[in-house]
């Protein structure tokens, strides 16, 4: 079973941040927070992944609450081809990645 | 351009039929996977290799059969024991197990 919780979807104007919340309460404190996105029709994309601290990598920015309970993916700079599927997960380092069914955005012109 | 390629993109089944899906990678990879997914659904895992020559069942193995004879390629055989075969098939790869799996771009499997 997933381990987080996504709204199942969400919609932003295009030029503006995108900022995508994951529930993550009973994290453990060797799981790590990951992010992928999938387009329609095609495999995941990694994004990011942290742990504790804040990450921020050319694709995206990733916030993890002190308490470790939730996270924030942020796209600085929505595009129409950001449009997909966004996936939320935690994982131990040998674990499996265990998709849930993510969050649809939306960027709209 | 190193990345991992699945084919065919498209593929049809007769019943009763074995059909096999590629998968190859050139990035090095010591582990490989394979995910199915149905329409509106996440990912579930079939099987994984973390190394040549050894592969694990994952939480929907039934009906599917794999092999790892070489680093490069982990291909997929759908029996005709798998019940209801057609779905979206997604192979990934990463460096180990604790590093970020990278994906292709799926095989979709339809019965005739």
């Amino acid at each position: 079973d997933a381990k987080t919780t996504q709204p199942p979807s969400m919609d932003c104007a295009e030029g503006r941040a995108a900022n995508l919340p994951c529930n993550h309460s009973t994290i453990s404190g060797n799981e790590y927070v990951y992010w992928y996105r999938q387009i329609h029709s095609q495999g995941p994309q990694y994004i990011i992944h942290g742990l504790k601290n804040n990450e921020t990598n050319e694709m995206a920015s990733l916030i993890i609450t002190e308490d470790r309970k939730s996270s924030t993916l942020i796209l600085p700079h929505a595009t129409l081809r950001d449009t997909a599927v966004y996936y939320c997960i935690v994982r131990a380092n040998t674990d499996k990645l265990i998709f849930g069914t993510g969050t649809r955005l939306q960027v709209f012109p | 351009d190193g990345g991992i390629t699945q084919s065919p993109k498209y593929l049809f089944r007769k019943e009763g039929q074995n059909v096999t899906l590629s998968c190859e990678q050139n990035l090095n990879h010591d582990a490989m996977y394979w995910y199915r997914q149905d329409p509106g659904q996440g990912l579930r895992l079939i099987y994984y290799s973390q190394i040549v020559n050894d592969f694990q069942k994952g939480d929907i193995a039934e009906g599917y059969s794999v092999s790892r004879e070489k680093k490069e390629s982990f291909p997929l055989t759908v029996t005709s024991a798998q019940k209801n075969p057609t779905a979206f098939y997604l192979c990934a790869s990463s460096q180990g197990p604790s590093q970020p799996q990278h994906f292709g771009d799926g095989t979709r499997l339809s019965i005739l």
